[in-house]
């Protein structure tokens, strides 16, 4: 699975949107971007995942850029609890099933 | 999805003792994988554990260290053999929901403190 670049971290206010980017220069055709994030004394949890076209769920949207080589989580209204570290994974669709590997994420900070 | 629970949540422990960290799954799974997180640091694969067979172990870690056992298809346990200090980290399970999964789900963690 190729590898990914996040910013170390990352500040948003409460009730903004929130844009957390992720570079993947080298993802392949059959990648997934993946995103988890890690709550608090949690262990992480899905968010959301896409190949090519953006993506929505009750939690975030997922933009991917049209030549896949960057990706962005967007939290619409984000809220204290959103105050966690995101991780944006690439997984290649013929090792579903098996573990992620995860790189060191953004940790996001959200001001009240 | 899956809800798994581990035990102990967290434990402080005496260098040269062992912790058998357990993990419980709500619903049978074939693949269940065990992670370690130092403090401040992301998650690192330690193994993972298929039912009826050996326990596959990434670079950096061996069998004698971490022993695992998987007797079912919804139990698994972690042991830290021997600690030392730098044993201190969060421990987590997790599993795929199915072989064409594309989630992983997590415990919450054992949290071990070496001293």
């Amino acid at each position: 699975d190729a590898k990914t670049t996040q910013p170390n971290s990352m500040e948003s206010n409460e009730e903004e949107p929130v844009h957390l980017p992720c570079n993947h220069s080298t993802i392949s055709g059959t990648d997934y971007i993946h995103w988890y994030r890690q709550l608090p004394s949690q262990g992480p949890e899905y968010v959301i995942h896409g190949l090519t076209s953006n993506v929505n769920n009750r939690m975030a949207s997922l933009a991917i850029a049209e030549d896949r080589k960057s990706s962005t989580l967007i939290l619409h209204r984000a809220t204290l609890r959103d105050a966690a570290v995101y991780y944006c994974i690439l997984r290649d669709k013929r090792n579903y099933g098996q573990n992620f590997v995860f790189g060191p994420g953004t940790r996001l900070s959200v001001l009240p | 999805s899956a809800v798994i629970s581990q035990k102990p949540s967290r434990d402080i422990c005496q260098r040269g003792t062992s912790l058998t960290i357990q993990c419980q799954v709500d619903s049978q799974v074939t693949m269940m994988f065990w992670y370690r997180q130092q403090p401040g640091q992301s998650l690192t694969l330690i193994a993972t554990a298929n039912q009826g067979s050996e326990a596959t172990y990434e670079s950096g870690f061996v069998i004698d260290k971490f022993p695992i056992s998987r007797p079912n298809l919804t139990f698994s346990t972690l042991t830290v053999s021997n600690m030392s200090p730098e044993d201190s980290s969060i421990y987590l399970c997790s599993v795929a929901a199915g072989p064409s999964s594309y989630e992983q789900y997590f415990g919450p963690g054992t949290r071990l403190t070496v001293t």
